[in-house]
């Protein structure tokens, strides 16, 4: 089981561009939530998908938007690109289980540097 | 609205030394709660989680943590710190296994 995966590992964008980050879940996973974690912080919860929808948004600007496939595989965009989203972006799934979700499990992140 | 307060961002510890980490939490809601690990350039690792079974959290690489109602405390401790314990640590707490609100966290460093 290869566990959640993430791609690219490192990116450098200029301010203004847009940018792409895709997450596999882990296999038999079904929801992904997706978190920015600047430096010296803890992660902050982005948005979270399931059944190819948003289920529910952290405090991000529009500028952040996401999408899941039907093979629950998830993208991140983020538009208009500011110094300060340079961060590590991780990517967690988990198993909806109705009542509460399975434990989630990180990757390990793509290192976003915003110049 | 749920939040996390990681008291310390660093701590620094001998080898062989006890480890004491520590979190108190606000929820309006019983909540869960969740200590992650996350070694440098690497993503989280899950050390323990509470979901209201018992009290005291046995965890991986010899950790524990206590759920305190009383406190909203959940402190992580180890008896025996050693070199490979050198990281940094997450406390989080959810509502479910969806939206994790996480600490500031705290980097911990052994000192040989």
């Amino acid at each position: 089981d290869a566990g959640v995966t993430q791609s690219p590992t490192h990116l450098i964008k200029t301010r203004g561009q847009q940018v792409t980050l895709r997450c596999s879940p882990k296999s038999g996973h079904d929801t992904v939530s997706w978190y920015q974690q600047a430096l010296g912080q803890g992660p902050q919860f982005i948005f979270q998908y399931y059944e190819e929808e948003e289920r529910q948004r952290g405090n991000f600007p529009d500028r952040f938007s996401g999408h899941q496939f039907p093979n629950y595989s998830s993208e991140l965009n983020v538009n208009a690109l500011l110094l300060g989203d340079s961060a590590l972006y991780l990517c967690a799934s988990s198993l909806d289980r109705g009542v509460m979700n399975t434990e989630a499990f990180f990757g390990q992140g793509t290192r976003l540097t915003v110049v | 609205a749920q939040s996390v307060t990681q008291l310390g961002s660093h701590v620094s510890v001998s080898e062989g030394a006890l480890v004491l980490l520590r979190c108190n939490y606000s929820s309006s809601v019983p909540p869960y709660l969740f200590w992650y690990v996350q070694y440098p350039n690497q993503g989280l690792q899950l050390l323990l989680k509470y979901t209201s079974a018992a009290t005291l959290v046995k965890g991986i690489n010899g950790f524990e943590a206590e759920f305190k109602k009383s406190e909203t405390s959940f402190h992580l401790t180890k008896p025996s710190a050693h070199m490979r314990d050198a990281a940094e640590y997450f406390c989080a707490v959810s509502n479910r296994d969806d939206k994790i609100i996480f600490g500031k966290g705290t980097r911990l460093h052994i000192l040989p």
